[in-house]
């Protein structure tokens, strides 16, 4: 069964703290995403990555950076935390070629 | 720019009945609409999706049906059951041609179906 793991599923972190949210898929997937998901609004794309070393921006990019060094894991990265960024962080990975998406279970994020 | 509208946000209904969950969108370059499943404490999971070279797709009580001219389609759950509740999202990506498209979420709607 294919997998998307994210290492953690709940994290409390301070304000200004740099913050690293890790996410590995056993799929050999060539795209991954991250989003957050906020009560009412839905699930937003942060940034994606169709491919090892390249990324884009989504819709809400500030305040995070990525990384993908490797094909399986692809890493958000709050440069400087801030309360705003509590949420709900979901990665994904999806196969070239193929629309469906695998979602991990989530990182829920607190920023105090 | 919210390109996919969802309603209504919340939907209540009793065992049985058969909720609908509606999804309009802008984009005429969209050409595969899914439907995810999320659990309370999960990742949300993909229900069922369709091509909007047909109208309606079934897969055992859940069901799409899709109006290209008015560019909306809607998930009908027949005999819902208490074990259906969960937060619905409808979803949309173009066919760009390549394969770096991207899916857009509507809001969600979170179901709760009574026993």
């Amino acid at each position: 069964d294919v997998k998307v793991t994210q290492s953690s599923r709940y994290l409390v972190k301070r304000t200004g703290e740099k913050v690293f949210l890790e996410c590995v898929q056993d799929m050999d997937h060539e795209n991954m995403f991250w989003y957050r998901q906020d009560p009412g609004l839905g699930l937003r794309l942060i940034y994606f990555s169709y491919d090892v070393k390249m990324k884009e921006k989504g819709d809400i990019p500030e305040g995070y950076s990525v990384s993908r060094e490797k094909k399986e894991r692809f890493s958000l990265i709050l440069e400087s935390a801030s309360t705003n960024q509590t949420s709900m962080y979901l990665c994904a990975s999806r196969n070239r070629g193929l629309y469906g998406y695998t979602f991990g279970s989530g990182t829920r994020l607190t920023v105090v | 720019q919210q390109q996919v509208k969802q309603s209504p946000q919340s939907l209540i209904v009793q065992k049985g009945g058969i909720p609908i969950i509606n999804c309009a969108y802008e984009n005429t370059a969209f050409d595969y609409f899914p439907w995810y499943q999320q659990f309370p404490g999960k990742g949300p999971a993909l229900l069922i999706a369709i091509r909007p070279d047909v109208s309606e797709k079934k897969e055992g009580r859940f069901t799409i049906s899709f109006n290209k001219s008015a560019k909306q389609f809607s998930l009908h759950i027949m005999d819902s059951q208490p074990g259906d509740s969960a937060t619905y999202f409808c979803a949309a990506t173009p066919n760009s041609g390549g394969s770096n498209y991207k899916l857009t979420f509507g809001k969600g709607t979170l179901l709760t179906v009574n026993p």
